[in-house]
């Protein structure tokens, strides 16, 4: 079975980093999909990482370690707008996604 | 270009009803994807279409039918409406189901099942 685990709230001050850790077990891997959802709104592409490492684009970050079946987004200088919730999603050996319940991310001013 | 369109929007249903939630996508991706999103659950996989003309089930398909006549198509049926149905309801598409290829999402249909 997958098994994808992610912190349910998390809540930060504009101008902050905060760093969303997710943790994964599935049959056979493939590699590692954020996607980002505001509130009523359809799931986003953020990030893939398929091998270890720290991939960067922009404010955010995304990293993965395949020994440690471990990954984590990384925003940087929050802005009002990045108040969402953010989906960690494994892809398995069938190349379907599993998904985590989400991280509720509030930013404050 | 619309990407992913789904209609209704949301709906109201009595259980026991049949209701067919429709998708479609203007990209000619292979792939397609029916997702239920639940609170405290996450998205779980209903059915999915590889190409047009096969499906698959998913993780939760009990009680939902799909068919893919055409690319572009990819309606979910609820045979018999039950509460547990209630749900937001996603379609996604993908260029091909055999790699690391991003899904792409609708604007999903919140569906009530009374």
């Amino acid at each position: 079975g997958q098994n994808i685990d992610q912190p349910t709230e998390m809540t930060a001050t504009e101008g902050a980093i905060v760093q969303i850790n997710c943790t994964y077990q599935t049959s056979g891997f493939n590699g590692l999909f954020w996607y980002q959802q505001h509130a009523g709104e359809a799931p986003t592409f953020l990030s893939y990482n398929v091998l270890d490492g720290l991939e960067e684009k922009g404010r955010f970050s995304s990293f993965l370690s395949r020994s440690k079946g471990y990954s984590y987004l990384l925003l940087k200088e929050l802005q009002m707008k990045d108040s969402a919730s953010y989906l960690c999603a494994a892809l398995s050996n069938d190349y379907k996604l599993s998904f985590g319940a989400g991280t509720t991310v509030t930013v404050r001013a | 270009i619309a990407g992913i369109t789904q209609a209704p929007t949301s709906q109201i249903l009595a259980a026991g009803r049949r209701m067919t939630l429709r998708c479609t996508q203007d990209m000619r991706h292979n792939a397609m994807y029916w997702y239920r999103q639940d609170l405290g659950l996450g998205l779980r996989l209903i059915h999915y279409s590889n190409t047009a003309g096969t499906t698959g089930k998913g993780e939760v398909p009990d009680g939902y039918s799909v068919s893919r006549a055409n690319t572009d198509d990819f309606p979910l049926t609820l045979a018999s409406a039950v509460p547990s149905q209630t749900s937001v309801y996603f379609c996604a598409s993908s260029e091909t189901s055999g790699g690391a290829d991003t899904q792409y999402f609708g604007p999903g249909t919140r569906l009530t099942v009374l």
